[in-house]
């Protein structure tokens, strides 16, 4: 059984559309948290959802907008694509109990704005 | 946020024990030191993390300096599987991480 799922797995759209990317857990977790990794491979935070309350937003473009509908689940969707949006996107999933404070990452959904 | 310092690369031979270091001389006394790694197309993978001893599981071993101002990732005996970027991150225990530039590690088969 996959921990953390992402779909879809590859993403190619225009400038200008809107897309979703889709992620879920198993793990039981509380909290979780989308990440970016542009084409340089550097690996960023960009939201963190604790028992569906934002609670961390790392002066992301509001056109990013995260959307926890249950624990389980963390979407991400973007307006108005830009070609600097293309980037490997990754969900992760962490855990509260005692020492068990490891992230556990999806496999990620590249996107590719044209 | 207390800094990493890694080298950008590193080789080893197959089915020898490689040694990855990092250096964090302004680590804090809640700082913890973790370790992730991201294998080709993958997502980053925990494989271990420490406070002051030295840990062992079964991936891999954390040697961590008296002054906590560096550490050691081993891994006993690599494999071709072990090859990835490997991430030491400071981290206050349940805050965010914040991903470096890690150590690129080559396995020669």
């Amino acid at each position: 059984d996959t921990a953390v799922s992402q779909t879809p797995k590859y993403l190619v759209t225009q400038m200008g559309n809107d897309k979703s990317i889709k992620c879920e857990q198993n793990l039981g977790h509380d909290t979780m948290y989308w990440y970016k990794q542009d084409s340089k491979k550097f690996l960023k935070i960009m939201f963190s959802y604790n028992n569906k309350e934002l609670i961390i937003n790392e002066t992301v473009p509001n056109r990013f907008s995260p959307k926890s509908p249950d624990k389980a689940h963390l979407n991400l969707h973007i307006n108005s694509l830009e070609l600097g949006d293309s980037a490997v996107y990754f969900c992760a999933s962490r855990g509260l109990a005692g020492a068990a404070d490891t992230q556990y990452f999806g496999p990620g959904t590249r996107l590719t704005v044209l | 946020d207390a800094k990493t310092t890694q080298p950008n690369s590193m080789e080893s031979n197959e089915e020898e024990p490689v040694h990855l270091p990092c250096n964090h001389s302004t680590i804090s006394g809640t700082d913890y030191i973790h370790w992730y790694r991201q294998l080709p197309s993958q997502g980053p993978e925990y494989v271990i993390h420490g406070l002051t001893s030295n840990v062992n599981n079964r991936m891999a071993s954390l040697a961590i300096a008296e002054d906590r101002k560096s550490s050691t990732l081993i891994l006993h005996r690599a494999t071709l599987r072990d090859a990835a970027v490997y991430y030491c991150i400071l981290r206050v225990l349940y805050e965010k991480l914040t991903f470096g530039t890690g150590t690129r590690l080559t396995i020669i088969p």
